[in-house]
């Protein structure tokens, strides 16, 4: 079964300063990778998705993320942080068999901005 | 488009009382999810259904849950007798059926039991 590590539980930044949050996966075949976002009190957002082709993808809000194949990761990042990024990001991870669209989460980054 | 439609969007209820939580996906998509989630657990899933067809309910904690979906356009998760441990967001989440489809989640129902 497929599974995604978020090793950072809280990460604190600086605002302007840059980001990486880390996230591995395991799963025997390519996988369906997402970051999602979740500000206090609210839902899911997606950021971005990787699904084939160029490993780096860009998404919403300034963010991009790279897929690296080699090292089973899919690590978000941002050049310059803004304090409404403060907000908890979680990866998940898709299998590639058509009819079952579950996803798995990690257990997400709680991110901080300090001015 | 409006989005996924959870209501109510706080519920506080006494341990032993029926909770209904409902959801309208997105028109259109044809999966919907149920997740919880909790300080201790984060978000687990709970359900899926494809074309309102229940696919995978083995995340359902025990008997007292049920999910419902009677049409494209509705779906309730009902916990009865309700129990303090139950306490936890309550998520929907569409999706268009596909490989890789990214899901929509909902605004989340807050439940309370006391």
């Amino acid at each position: 079964a497929q599974s995604v590590t978020q090793p950072d539980i809280h990460i604190t930044v600086s605002e302007g300063a840059s980001l990486e949050l880390r996230c591995n996966y395991s799963y025997g075949a390519t996988p369906y990778l997402f970051w999602y976002v979740q500000s206090p009190g609210q839902g899911l957002q997606l950021l971005l998705k990787y699904f084939s082709g160029d490993t780096l993808v860009q998404g919403i809000k300034g963010f991009e993320a790279e897929f690296k194949r080699s090292q089973s990761s899919f690590n978000l990042r941002k050049p310059s942080v803004h304090w409404s990024d403060a907000a908890e990001y979680f990866c998940a991870v898709g299998i590639s068999n058509f009819g079952n669209e579950k996803l798995t989460f990690g257990t997400g980054t709680r991110l901080t901005i300090i001015p | 488009d409006a989005g996924v439609i959870q209501s109510p969007r706080h519920e506080v209820t006494e341990m032993g009382q029926e909770v209904t939580l409902r959801c309208k996906p997105i028109s259109g998509h044809n999966s919907l999810f149920w997740y919880r989630q909790t300080m201790m657990r984060g978000l687990e899933l709970l359900i899926y259904f494809n074309n309102n067809v229940p696919i995978d309910d083995s995340g359902m904690p025990e008997d007292r849950f049920s999910a419902k979906m009677p049409n494209a356009s509705f779906s309730t998760l009902k916990i009865q007798p309700s129990e303090p441990r139950d306490s936890a967001v309550y998520f929907c989440a569409s999706s268009l059926r596909d490989r890789g489809s990214e899901q929509y989640f909902g605004p989340g129902t807050r439940l309370t039991v006391t």
